[in-house]
């Protein structure tokens, strides 16, 4: 089984376009993150979510909206996609019991056409 | 704010070669290091962590960092590379976010390492 999943893998799609990416994980964690990797291989936070409440917000275009339904999902929307939104997104979980380690998923590559 | 520092952007090395990738880390409090690695195509998997206790942590693959807190360093080494060693290595550092009881996770701009058969 696997312990974060995301879908779709890959998402090639026109500007403007709206797009979600979908994470699970089924590890009983209480956090969920979403990364972004750019070009050069940059791993930046986008946001956490901690029991289902946004916890960690960083300076992120507010057309990428997270939700979580339950806290074993966290789902990424993205509006109004631009050319600069491309990259890799990881999704990943960690449990909040000290000190945490974080588990991520297999990324999906957006490309932005 | 917390940051981490890799210093060598780009390591290319001969099989059998021994290896050192640096990683320094600004934050004044309690730290959890980590090292992951990324195979190309694949996703983030842990090496090796550091909580507390001993130093020095090995991980797996035949990898092992060192925790120098007076340096505020966590290098990674191994004694021999082989080929399929080659990807890209990324140290980072956990913190308590805000006292929020989450935790944020922060990268080193990793480094790529190839080794040469």
């Amino acid at each position: 089984d696997t312990a974060v999943s995301q879908t779709p893998k890959y998402l090639v799609t026109q500007m403007g376009n709206d797009k979600s990416i979908k994470c699970e994980q089924n590890l009983g964690h209480d956090t969920m993150y979403w990364y972004k990797q750019d070009s050069k291989k940059f791993l930046k936070i986008m946001f956490s979510y901690n029991n289902k409440e946004l916890i960690i917000n960083e300076t992120v275009p507010n057309r990428f909206s997270p939700k979580s339904p339950d806290k074993a999902h966290l789902n990424l929307h993205i509006n109004s996609l631009e050319l600069g939104d491309s990259a890799v997104y990881f999704c990943a979980s960690s449990q909040d019991s000290a000190p945490p380690e974080a588990f991520f998923g297999q990324g999906t590559r957006l490309t932005v056409v | 704010a917390q940051s981490v520092s890799q210093h060598n952007h780009h390591v290319i090395l001969s099989e059998a070669a021994s290896l050192e990738l640096g990683c320094n880390y600004s934050y004044g409090g309690t730290v959890n290091l980590f090292w992951y690695v990324q195979y190309p195509g694949q996703h983030l998997q842990l090496l090796l962590k550091y909580f507390s206790g001993d130093p020095l942590v090995k991980g797996i693959k035949g990898f092992e960092a060192e925790f120098i807190k007076s340096k505020f360093s966590f290098n990674l080494r191994k004694p021999s590379v082989q080929w399929s060693d080659t990807a890209e290595y990324f140290c980072a550092v956990n913190v308590e976010y805000s006292g929020a009881g989450s935790y944020q996770l922060t990268f080193g701009k990793g480094t790529k390492l190839s080794v040469i058969p």
